[in-house]
């Protein structure tokens, strides 16, 4: 089965450069998640889109911005990188219908600020 | 505070053993509950997922179990296997427009020759 794609796997970026994760979620799922996940830490949710509009707001900072696009794809953009935006990003995604609403994750996108 | 803590925070067993994973929540009010497994550097994976009328829920050699009146779960492993070396993570659900994860800390697992 499908599963959500986030691309790409890994990034290095330079501070106060920018960077753009892709997250293409499982067909037919109507809501993405986005993650941050620190080293040894748990996952902290930034932003949530559902079809297409932003649907809830978590600790995203303001030097990030996400969208969701037509194809349900979504891009978080980070712009002004800081070392401390060193970490693991996720994005989930889910059938805002379904029993339990459950949510799929990808594989992450490791990005490193050097 | 976080909503959902787990423990213990790390464990070390011996492969072909038996251990049990403990998660305490005070999140409310409550949807589901579910138990991840995550790889280093991986996205986490479902294991199981429990809504509070369920009571235990197996998926292969994971059995899980859930207390709603006392807002406590557990996950055993059974026999375990060296590839069951990782993080384990409980994750409550907010019933919400959103239903929003509150995520324990995870407890990791080792498991050795």
């Amino acid at each position: 089965a499908a599963g959500v794609i986030q691309s790409p796997r890994h990034l290095i970026k330079e501070k106060r450069e920018t960077a753009t994760l892709k997250c293409y979620p499982i067909p037919r799922h109507d809501t993405v998640y986005w993650y941050q996940q620190g080293p040894g830490q748990d996952p902290q949710f930034l932003i949530s889109f559902y079809e297409k509009m932003q649907s809830d707001k978590g600790s995203i900072p303001d030097r990030f911005s996400a969208q969701q696009f037509s194809d349900y794809h979504s891009e978080l953009n980070m712009s002004s990188l800081e070392l401390g935006d060193s970490a693991l990003y996720f994005c989930a995604s889910s059938l805002a219908r379904s029993s339990y609403n459950e949510q799929f994750f990808g594989p992450g996108t490791r990005l490193t600020v050097l | 505070k976080n909503q959902v803590e787990q423990s213990p925070q790390s464990l070390i067993i011996l492969e072909g053993k038996n251990c049990t994973l403990q998660c305490n929540y005070t999140v409310s009010p409550f949807s589901n509950l579910r138990w991840y497994k995550q790889d280093t550097g991986r996205g986490p994976v479902s294991l199981t997922i429990m809504t509070f009328s369920e009571n235990t829920k197996s998926n292969g050699r994971y059995t899980a179990t859930l207390d709603a009146d006392t807002k406590q779960s557990s996950l055993h492993i059974t026999a375990s296997q060296l590839s069951d070396s990782a993080s384990y993570i409980c994750v409550v659900t907010v019933r919400s427009n959103d239903y929003k994860l509150s995520f324990g800390a995870g407890t990791t697992v080792t498991v050795r020759a």
